[in-house]
């Protein structure tokens, strides 16, 4: 079946330092492609996401790029903030296969 | 509704107890889904509804779990007989249903069971 693998976190980083959190995929057809955040005391949300191959989701100064060929896809930021400060799902397809997370913390 | 409502927000069940959780979808979304998030992990797909049907629900993890949609909106995830494994967050989740559409989460629903 369907699964996603992210790296393990948590992740602590400092202010400005670049991030990458790996997701990698198996699935049968070419899903679609989400990343998800989770903040503290709140709810799921969507970060960004991708639905053919090649395509680049983007938002928040994030990036992710749906690579087919190494069924990756991988979240990166050139500067992260404090703001940053949450758990990251990276998901697959229409019906929301999800990873277990990857807890980032960006220190001041 | 402007987003995805559920209720009760948080519940404690004794152990045995019979617990149902609400969720309201975004007005005109055919897809539901159910989630249950232990803490510290990713939701775990527990069932999928289109519209009243119920397409999918290989994620259910015993028979004492059971979810309906009767009417194609409102959707009601019922545990009978809890038990302490059960503890955990049950997200309900809408989307258009279309592909690559944005699944949408409500706050959850917490449920703890003593």
């Amino acid at each position: 079946g369907d699964s996603v693998t992210q790296m393990e976190g948590p992740v602590t980083l400092s202010e400005e330092a670049f991030l990458t959190i790996n997701c990698t995929y198996t699935a049968t057809g070419y899903p679609s492609l989400f990343w998800y955040v989770q903040y503290p005391g709140e709810g799921l949300q969507l970060l960004l996401k991708a639905t053919k191959a090649d395509d680049k989701g983007s938002n928040k100064g994030f990036e992710a790029t749906y690579r087919k060929e190494t069924t990756s896809f991988h979240l990166e930021k050139g500067s992260v903030q404090v703001s940053d400060s949450a758990v990251y799902f990276c998901a697959l397809s229409d019906r929301g296969v999800f990873g277990p997370g990857t807890r980032l913390s960006v220190l001041p | 509704g402007a987003g995805v409502s559920q209720s009760p927000r948080y519940k404690v069940a004794k152990r045995g107890q019979d617990v149902a959780l609400r969720c309201d979808p975004i007005s005109g979304h055919v897809s539901l889904f159910w989630y249950q998030q232990a803490l510290g992990q990713g939701p775990e797909f527990l069932t999928y509804f289109q519209n009243e049907a119920q397409l999918d629900k290989s994620g259910l993890p015993s028979d004492r779990f059971f979810a309906e949609r009767p009417e194609g909106s409102v959707s009601t995830l019922k545990i009978q007989r809890t038990q302490q494994e059960d503890s955990a967050v049950y997200l309900c989740a809408s989307s258009s249903g279309e592909r690559g559409n944005t699944i949408y989460f409500g706050e959850g629903s917490w449920l703890t069971v003593v």
